[in-house]
């Protein structure tokens, strides 16, 4: 694994709860990345991160918050979980080191974390 | 919008085979391509990355890109039960975004 961690790993919340997922790197890597995979529509990007409180949005943002206070932090919040949101969460990271040239190439996950609302 | 697209499969080979993946993609300007294989239940795992036209090779596994016709392919000589998994195919973008194929689920029949 390339120094990602996610917790939590598996989790079961209520509709209307807000929930939050953490993804830590050990890497220095300035790109960070949310996605949720689903049967049938593969890995979509929720939101990314090219620097400290630097985001953007994905093609699947909304009900999604992000926030990245610290490199090797990139926290991912659904304000108020829905039943749809039931997915898996793959967090990302990619690029050279964080305040270093821009970043490129190869992309690395890290372990998962099941998702699911009742 | 930009799309990855590839065969989702099943795609069957027999053991000692060449399996064959494919994947087209519509933004012109990538220049980055991946391969990724994904077990059940765990997370995609690189396993090629390809930049220029013409053929990478990596042991069993060989990517080939044409930018041209805008494919990219993964061949996996003699292939073994331990390659059946689900390969997805990666395109980076600019602004480094990277769009993915829905994957290619893959058995190898002992």
């Amino acid at each position: 694994d390339a120094g990602i961690t996610q917790s939590p790993r598996h989790k079961v919340t209520e509709t209307g709860t807000p929930v939050t997922l953490r993804c830590h790197q050990t890497e220095n890597h300035r790109y960070m990345y949310w996605y949720r995979q689903d049967p049938g529509h593969g890995l979509r990007l929720i939101h990314y991160s090219y620097g400290v409180k630097d985001t953007d949005k994905g093609e699947v943002s909304d009900g999604y918050s992000v926030s990245r206070s610290k490199t090797e932090d990139f926290l991912l919040t659904l304000e108020s979980a829905t039943s749809s949101q039931t997915s898996v969460y793959f967090c990302a990271i990619s690029g050279g080191l964080a305040g270093g040239p821009k970043g490129q190439e190869t992309q690395y996950f890290g372990p998962g974390t099941r998702l699911l609302v009742l | 919008q930009k799309e990855v697209e590839q065969n989702s499969g099943p795609l069957s080979v027999p053991e000692g085979a060449i399996a064959s993946l494919n994947c087209t993609y519509s933004d012109r300007v990538s220049q980055s391509f991946f391969w990724y294989r994904q077990y059940s239940g765990k997370s995609p795992e690189l396993i090629m990355s390809i930049y220029s036209n013409g053929d990478k090779e990596d042991g069993r596994f060989t990517a080939q890109l044409n930018k041209a016709s805008q494919y990219v392919s993964l061949l996996i000589r003699d292939s073994q039960p331990s390659d059946s998994a689900t390969y997805l195919c990666a395109v980076r973008s600019s602004g480094n975004q990277f769009y993915f194929g829905t994957g290619t689920s893959l058995t190898v029949i002992p």
